[in-house]
Order: C-alpha cells, then structure tokens, then sequence
C-alpha cells in the first residue's frame, strides 16, 4: 500500500487541454514536492509546498496543499507536448517518501 | 560537479553475482538517498545517509543489500547474489540539508539481472 496515492495513474491528452492531477494521503506531512521525470532521466523538482492551503504557480502549472497538509494536486493549464512525462509527488515527515506518479501524455 | 552523478548508467549482470553501483552527490550536500524504481513504478526508498549519523537502512529490501557513503561524499550501493527481481533502476539523490529542501537526482542506474 503506498503511503501517497497519486491519481489518475495514467493521462493522455490533446495539445492545448488542461488538466488535473491528485496526491492523497492519510498521513500530514510538513512539506510535499512535485517532481518530473522523463525517461532515462532522475526526477526534477518542480515546487515545495510547506503551509497548508499555500498555492505556488510555476508558468502554466499550479500546485496547492490541502489546508490539513495531507493532500496536494497539480493543475496544467494548456498543456503542451513538453509537459510529458511522470508526475511524482513526494511527502516529508523525516524522510521523503513518493507516491507511484501519473503518466501524462500530452499529443500535438 | 554541478549535478549528481551515477555510475554505470546501465549494468547487466548474470544472477548470482555482486554488483556495485556509484553515487557522486553534489559537492557540500550532505544528505544522500538511495532509491529504486521498477518499471512503471515510484520511486522506493532504500537507504538515507545524513552526515556522520548512523544511515537510516530501514528501506533496504534484503540483506543482500548494502550501502556505504565514504568521507561523506560517494556512495556506493552494493548488491550481494543478485536474483532477477532486482532488475530496476537504481537512483540516487542528494540535498543540502536532511529537511524540506528538495532533492537532486542524478540520472539513475539501470540494472538488468539475466
């Protein structure tokens, strides 16, 4: 059983599309991150989320905290081709702990 | 080096055999991860070395399993009498303090036990 639960597990979308993505767990976290990985590469750190109910926006790409900080998603407005990849999100309580990702796809 | 750096990047090796593998963090971080990702899969923790603490070996999966982070700086991770269902890839990370900062990761290495 993972510890955060990320959904949807897979995505496919057209160019230009927004979109959604979940992470959910029981437990509190003092932060969560998003990362991107892409094949044959390491996960790269989009955002930290520390507060609950905090709201960070990179570009396109909107993350928020659940005011009890157990949750978090990630919304991609007009998405683009480039945003392909695995979305990972990752809780800290001592140590970091990460759910299995959504796979987006996004299609020109 | 500006990044964390891994190596080999890709490792095949027979079942049964010991294999190393090398984790180059960035240099003045002083936290280090080890994690395994299957395919399709998150990341899994394996192992987390904090300074000159005693590592926190709770994710390591078997005691065919090991690490070692020397001087504080490179680590290697170690796999004793590799069997099939330790095919993955193997990725390292590394942070400048053990709290909320976020990780780099280098870029992995992918083992194939055949």
């Amino acid at each position: 059983t993972q510890l955060l639960e990320q959904s949807p597990q897979f995505l496919s979308i057209q160019e230009g599309e927004n979109l959604t993505v979940y992470c959910n767990s029981s437990s509190v976290f003092s932060s969560l991150q998003w990362y991107r990985q892409e094949p044959g590469e390491g996960p790269v750190l989009l955002v930290t989320v520390v507060t609950g109910g905090e709201v960070k926006k990179l570009k396109r790409l909107t993350f928020q905290f659940g005011d009890a900080r157990k949750d978090s998603s990630l919304h991609i407005t007009a998405a683009q081709p480039g945003d392909t990849g695995l979305y990972l999100c990752a809780g800290y309580n001592n140590d970091m702990r990460f759910g299995a990702g959504t796979r987006l796809t996004v299609k020109p | 080096g500006a990044g964390v750096s891994q190596s080999p990047s890709n490792k095949v090796t027979e079942k049964g055999k010991d294999v190393e593998l090398r984790c180059d963090p960035i240099s003045g971080h002083t936290a280090l991860y080890w994690y395994r990702q299957s395919l399709g899969q998150g990341l899994e923790f394996l192992i987390y070395f904090q300074g000159n603490s005693a590592p926190d070996k709770s994710g390591l999966p078997s005691d065919r399993f090991s690490a070692e982070r020397t001087g504080g700086s490179v680590s290697t991770l170690t796999i004793q009498r590799t069997q099939q269902e330790d095919s993955a890839v193997y990725l390292c990370a590394s942070s400048f303090t053990a709290t909320v900062g976020g990780y780099t990761f280098g870029s992995g290495t992918r083992l194939t036990v055949v």
